[in-house]
């Protein structure tokens, strides 16, 4: 099975709107960590946001907040107010356990602001 | 934030020669580093972990003698495609391991696209 499911290939949002990426996950290790990573066309991985598996709240990070529903093995990545600059490919990936080596990701979406 | 920079960004060689590829942790020590490969459009695919002082461990299906990797500092980390044909042409990105941060986040560096004439 899929460690990291994004079923979304491609999303458009128009500009100032909110947008929500989509992933699921799957793992039997009680400890994980969630992360969200952006792709600009340079190629860059810029690292957003991250939740790890006992966190009780979902994380924020400025415009980026991360959903978190446990219980349904989800981690849909927030983007509010969308700018122009926020077209991109986003990733989403896990970590299993806390010390972890290896990061599993999605097969990504590709986001367009729209103007 | 934790910098990884990687040399060069980008490289184009002909078919048959050798490539290496640096990955730096510019301000913090890094005893794993991992290496990826991204085809166009898709997704990372871990190729081998990095172990300062030790060998590499490399993923199913990742031929060891094509892609050689050495850790020798904790700062730094290459990948050497020998003998690179073009379907070794690829996008490939290599992250470091800060292991002084509480969730052991792991920093990417730009990558390196090679082109393989």
């Amino acid at each position: 099975a899929q460690k990291i499911t994004q079923t979304q290939p491609g999303m458009f949002v128009q500009e100032k709107e909110a947008v929500t990426l989509d992933c699921t996950y799957d793992t039997s290790d009680p400890s994980y960590g969630l992360f969200w990573y952006k792709q600009p066309s340079s190629g860059e991985m810029i690292f957003l946001i991250y939740q790890g598996s006992y966190d009780q709240q979902n994380a924020t990070e400025g415009r980026y907040s991360l959903n978190f529903q446990k219980a349904r093995k989800s981690a849909n990545l927030v983007i509010s107010a969308s700018q122009l600059g926020d077209s991109a490919m986003y990733f989403c990936a896990m970590r299993e356990g806390r010390t972890g080596n290896q990061f599993y990701f999605g097969t990504g979406t590709s986001l367009t602001v729209i103007p | 934030g934790a910098v990884v920079s990687q040399h060069p960004s980008w490289v184009i060689c002909k078919s048959g020669t050798s490539v290496k590829i640096e990955c730096r942790s510019l301000d913090f020590q890094a005893t794993t580093m991992f290496w990826y490969r991204q085809f166009p459009k898709q997704s990372l695919m871990l190729m081998a972990t990095s172990n300062e002082g030790s060998k590499a461990t490399y993923e199913q299906g990742v031929e060891k003698d094509k892609f050689l990797i050495n850790h020798a500092s904790l700062t730094l980390s290459t990948l050497t495609v020998t003998s690179a044909h073009p379907e070794d042409s690829s996008f490939y990105i290599c992250s470091a391991r800060d292991t002084t941060g509480g969730i052991y986040e792991q920093y990417f560096g730009p990558g390196t696209r090679l082109t393989v004439t």
